[in-house]
């Protein structure tokens, strides 16, 4: 299994910030998922970072809303541009290496704006 | 929507006894899998099934799958308070094998 540190673990913001939220991997795997989980809700993805290029974003979600970068194997970042409220929300990263079916999460972090 | 639906949306059993939670998806699977949630954490990884398979024990977990119905049930045996969480089904689907789809959840609170 992989170890997760997800940084911040919470966090309050203002209305029209940024917030970026950092991932790290204690060993290299193949993917990283970034989630998105309303309390009391299921989780729904934003997108697959993918090492060296675009991350691939579900329907709904777009990069310039939620850009990622994922500069090696074992890192990632998710930015939250131009909150609103509606962003309030916990931010989960997760990693699997060639199953995508075994993930492994981060202890998340919860968004409240303002 | 692929989503997977649990039943129940919540459930409170006494410490000891059996608590069961089912799913049900739309499309047809490779695996399924259950993953857990403590409150205010991420979710773990509990146990896997694929669609091949009818029946799979873990410890006090039991998982069934049918795939006929497109239904699984989690069952937790001999009830923990420690068991007291959010529950979720994935599932990954023949056509999306990049990535895995989670049901609504089920709450358990275990009674002491």
């Amino acid at each position: 299994s992989a170890v997760i540190s997800q940084k911040p673990s919470r966090d309050i913001c203002q209305r029209g910030t940024s917030l970026t939220i950092q991932c790290q991997v204690d060993s290299q795997v193949t993917m990283m998922f970034w989630y998105r989980q309303q309390p009391g809700q299921s989780l729904t993805l934003i997108a697959t970072a993918n090492q060296g290029s675009e991350a691939t974003y579900e329907s709904g979600f777009v990069i310039d809303k939620f850009p990622i970068s994922r500069p090696n194997l074992t890192f990632s970042t998710l930015t939250v541009s131009n909150m609103s409220p509606e962003d309030s929300s916990i931010y989960l990263c997760s990693v699997a290496d060639r199953n995508p079916s075994i993930q492994y999460f981060g202890a998340g972090t919860r968004l409240s704006v303002l | 929507s692929q989503q997977g639906e649990e039943d129940p949306q919540a459930l409170s059993i006494q410490e000891g006894e059996n608590a069961t939670m089912n799913c049900s998806y739309k499309t047809s699977i490779n695996n399924l899998q259950w993953y857990r949630q403590n409150s205010g954490r991420g979710l773990v990884h509990l146990i896997l099934i694929r669609s091949n398979e009818r029946e799979k024990h873990s410890g006090r977990l039991r998982v069934t799958l049918d795939t006929s119905k497109k239904s699984s049930s989690l069952l937790i045996t001999a009830s923990r308070a420690a068991d007291t969480a959010s529950y979720f089904c994935a599932t990954d689907h023949m056509n999306r094998d990049d990535k895995i789809i989670f049901g609504k959840g089920t709450r358990l609170h275990i009674l002491p």
